[in-house]
């Protein structure tokens, strides 16, 4: 049973545009949420993160909205650059069970931004 | 250097063999997770190891898979008598205090093929 679901496998947007990058979650223990990027034959790089007693963090050209009674959040990037190009990946992970501070990733979105 | 490695980071192996991934986690860093990706799928969750405490093996896909972390440093992901379904890549990650801020750091991963 998937903990945390990236439902688009893939998006295509154009330069200069915002991509928006959905996650859903169904445990409601996470307490903290995270993107990475991962370019092919690399491991993933950390991006930006949320803890839930926020609903928006914002850095630069990225930005993390986080709804929590939806159990929802959202990376939007603007304006998107073909650099951006790569598969993100969002993670969740909170105090649980056994397993505190356990990151658990969804199956990733890979973003295509096109000159 | 400073961030987390891995080695090897390509290894070809005949089915039924056994073979040993390593990881070097960031100096002082007491988390360390094992995590895979299938061809394209998403990061598999494997194991997490958090400081003494016990780790979170719930990931492990069959009894084929063990890992162990010596001395709170390196850790070895064993995986016996090997199949194809074994090939993917996998990824180690290491992090500082998880709970709060739980931003881990991944190597470049270990390309397991197994033919």
């Amino acid at each position: 049973d998937q903990q945390v679901k990236q439902n688009s496998p893939s998006l295509s947007v154009q330069e200069g545009r915002i991509s928006i990058l959905n996650c859903d979650y169904t445990n409601s223990m996470f307490d903290y949420f995270l993107w990475y990027k991962k370019y092919p034959a690399e491991g993933p790089t950390f991006l930006i993160s949320i803890s839930s007693i926020k609903d928006k963090n914002e850095d630069g050209r990225f930005t993390v909205f986080l709804n929590k009674s939806a159990k929802h959040l959202s990376l939007h990037i603007v304006p998107s650059q073909p650099g951006d190009s790569a598969v993100y990946f969002c993670a969740a992970s909170g105090s649980y069970g056994g397993s505190q501070g356990n990151l658990i990733f969804g199956k990733g979105t890979k973003l295509s931004v096109k000159p | 250097g400073a961030g987390v490695s891995q080695s090897p980071s390509n290894k070809v192996t005949e089915k039924g063999k056994d073979v040993e991934l390593r990881c070097d986690p960031i100096s002082g860093h007491t988390a360390l997770y094992w995590y895979r990706q299938s061809l394209g799928q998403g990061l598999e969750f494997l194991i997490y190891f958090q400081g003494n405490s016990a780790p979170d093996k719930s990931g492990l896909p069959s009894d084929r898979f063990s890992a162990e972390r010596t001395g709170g440093s390196v850790s070895t992901l064993t995986i016996q008598r090997t199949q194809q379904e074994d090939s993917a890549v996998y990824l180690c990650a290491s992090s500082s205090i998880p709970g709060l801020s739980t931003e881990a750091f991944f190597g470049q991963g270990t390309r397991l093929t197994v033919v």
